[in-house]
């Protein structure tokens, strides 16, 4: 009954290849978020989505996409990665956004580009 | 822009001492404060939202408060399982999304 899972745990992978990392949260949340937590253990927004609509798009590379099939779920799919993009990666939900909402994380996915 | 300085960037107790980590922050239109634990390998777990100056708030060992510049999270006679990072961050009343310090690696030994 994980409240918010992300797949894969880990990732690795070559520089300019293509990967999607995936986000499901089973709290009936309406907001989703994707974050980025470097080698300094920095954590930054990177998109938010409210009712699967773009609401938060920080300076990110456009070779970062996210998608929302639905409300529970937000993915990420990154093109031609590079060995900057090495990381954790984030998922969050809460509930609305609109308030001071509690978000709640996953257990992130480490990206490593050899 | 908004901003927030966590210190120290490390520190270490003895099981039993009892001491404050800081969270100094600027941010136009304060909506949330938020604390953080982050344990190796895991995702950042909630611990508590302070909304006002002079709000307290109080978990177990952990008490946080804050004024208008700046939050205490007090650790009172900590056990080793008590070691872990401590984020904070803050939400403006214009975005959704946490602005978060660097954090506190906090380290508790027997």
């Amino acid at each position: 009954d994980t409240a918010v899972s992300q797949t894969p745990k880990y990732l690795v992978t070559q520089m300019g290849n293509d990967k999607s990392i995936k986000c499901e949260q089973n709290l009936g949340h309406d907001t989703m978020y994707w974050y980025k937590q470097d080698s300094k253990k920095f954590l930054k927004i990177m998109f938010s989505y409210n009712n699967k609509e773009l609401i938060i798009n920080e300076t990110v590379p456009n070779r970062f996409s996210p998608k929302s099939p639905d409300k529970a779920h937000l993915n990420l799919h990154i093109n031609s990665l590079e060995l900057g993009d090495s990381a954790v990666y984030f998922c969050a939900s809460s509930q609305d956004g609109a308030s001071t909402d509690t978000q709640y994380f996953g257990p992130g996915t480490r990206l490593t580009v050899l | 822009e908004d901003q927030v300085t966590q210190s120290p960037e490390a520190l270490r107790l003895q099981e039993g001492e009892s001491s404050s980590l800081n969270c100094s922050y600027t941010v136009s239109g304060l909506r949330g404060l938020f604390w953080y634990r982050q344990d190796p390998g895991k995702g950042p777990e909630f611990l508590f939202t302070l909304y006002s100056a002079g709000e307290e708030k109080e978990k177990e060992r952990l008490k946080a408060t804050l004024t208008k510049k700046e939050s205490f999270l007090h650790i009172t006679a900590p056990k080793p399982e008590d070691s872990a990072t401590y984020l904070c961050a803050v939400q403006a009343r214009s975005g959704y999304a946490l602005n978060f310090g660097k954090g506190t690696s906090l380290l508790v030994t027997p």
